[in-house]
């Protein structure tokens, strides 16, 4: 089966740092994909990660340890636009150009 | 480069109604996936089309049916409308490869009375 956790709601402050976690479980793996949604919006891409390690872009981050089934989005010098839902989502490799497993999304709030 | 379109963005029908929704690709892109997205199951798959076949398809009853056309647009159907498909309905384009990031477009919100 496939499972993608992601802690439900966070709150954090403008400016400071907040590291959202995605765990997994899916029977093969070829990526992992962090989508940004504002509310009532479309879901952006923010980053991808394949191999183990740190992709930096910008104020966010996303790390990525494949034997752990684990993965970060690291955000940086808070702003309040940054309020809303960080999606996590896996392609499985199962299955040749399988499609993205989503996590629920954890909807972050910056607070003044 | 234009985005990802779709087209109503929002809907109110009634049960027992069809609904069909279209979704304009990214140009180039040949790959078009359709997702639900309500706030109590989150974003879940409903099919993908490349090459106007039907590479993948998700957990859905048969009531739910696309298609993608020769210029990559692709539309989806919702037969025999229930309360619990009031829902955004998203579409994804990429290239068409094998792990390619996929883009979103600004989704449809239907409503089922």
């Amino acid at each position: 089966g496939q499972n993608i956790d992601q802690p439900t709601e966070m709150t954090a402050t403008e400016g400071a740092i907040v590291q959202i976690n995605c765990t997994y479980q899916t029977s093969g793996f070829n990526g992992l994909f962090w989508y940004q949604q504002h509310a009532g919006e479309a879901p952006t891409f923010l980053s991808y990660n394949v191999l183990d390690g740190l992709e930096e872009k910008g104020r966010f981050s996303s790390f990525l340890s494949r034997s752990k089934g684990y993965s970060y989005l690291l955000l940086k010098e808070l702003q309040m636009k940054d309020s809303a839902s960080y999606l996590c989502a896996v392609r499985d490799e199962n299955s040749g150009n399988t499609p993205l497993v989503f996590g629920k999304g954890t909807r972050l709030s910056v607070i003044a | 480069k234009a985005g990802v379109t779709q087209t109503p963005r929002y809907l109110i029908k009634t049960r027992g109604q069809q609904v069909t929704l279209s979704c304009s690709p990214i140009s180039g892109h040949r790959s078009v996936s359709w997702y639900q997205q309500t706030p109590g199951q989150g974003l879940q798959f409903l099919f993908e089309y490349f090459s106007e076949t039907q590479r993948n398809k998700g957990n859905f009853p048969g009531r739910f049916s696309g298609r993608q056309f020769s210029n990559s647009r692709s539309e989806m159907n919702v037969s025999t409308l229930e309360l619990g498909d009031s829902a955004l309905y998203l579409c994804a384009s990429s290239l068409g490869a094998t792990g390619e990031t996929q883009y979103f477009g600004p989704g449809t919100r239907l409503l089922v009375l």
